[in-house]
């Protein structure tokens, strides 16, 4: 399967631990999304990639939000000190920069903080 | 305001109606435009991108309408396997990059 893959694809935590998600975007893909999205809302923008290079941070992305792609190809979005606030389904997706740019999406991951 | 607005439905039709859902946007400095579908509990997928000359993709046509910052999706003949949430999704490029979705607009096609 060559598309955009998520790991865990489940995570439960409790509130105050750190947790840890892992996007692989597609291979020749320089682009790198990630977004929150709760129920009934569409996903919300958190944060991309161009290479290794972050470009764009939401509001959203508090100081408890780290977001990294070391080596330009896969990326981590880490929270730490997690609150119930932050359930909600994390999606990765990649795309390659020009005009008709398009992002292709990951399955996600779910994350329930209790 | 929210940037991308869409009825959020939900739409309820039989098989082979039209159903048309529309989105208005309110950044004029949008560039590109697509209807994702979302189906329960599973990520966004492209059903179609959005030029202005208006595109068809089989049973899907979309429409974009600058002057008004409209987007419009027709799907005719619906099919029950067209049951799921449509995603208007709106790319910007001021000052930064910007990619908003709208909320979704649930389409339920009945036997």
């Amino acid at each position: 399967d060559t598309g955009v893959s998520q790991d865990p694809r489940h995570k439960i935590t409790k509130r105050g631990q750190n947790v840890t998600f892992r996007c692989d975007p597609i291979s020749e893909h320089n682009r790198l999304y990630w977004y929150r999205q709760t129920l009934g809302q569409g996903p919300e923008f958190l944060t991309y990639f161009q290479n290794e290079a972050q470009l764009e941070k939401s509001r959203l992305l508090s100081d408890r939000f780290s977001a990294e792609r070391p080596k330009g190809s896969f990326s981590t979005l880490e929270i730490q000190r997690t609150e119930q606030g932050d359930s909600a389904m994390y999606l990765c997706a990649s795309s390659l920069a020009g005009a008709r740019e398009t992002q292709y999406f990951g399955p996600g991951t779910r994350l329930l903080v209790l | 305001r929210k940037e991308v607005e869409q009825d959020p439905g939900p739409f309820n039709v039989p098989e082979g109606a039209t159903v048309a859902f529309n989105c208005t946007y309110s950044n004029s400095a949008s560039q590109s435009f697509f209807w994702y579908r979302q189906d329960c509990r599973k990520e966004p997928k492209l059903l179609m991108s959005v030029y202005s000359s208006g595109n068809e993709d089989g049973r899907f046509t979309a429409q974009l309408n600058r002057a008004s910052q409209y987007i419009s999706l027709l799907i005719r003949d619906s099919k029950l396997s067209d049951s799921a949430t449509y995603l208007c999704v709106v790319n910007a490029h001021t000052g930064g990059f910007k990619t908003i979705f709208g909320a979704g607009t649930r389409l339920f096609v009945k036997a």
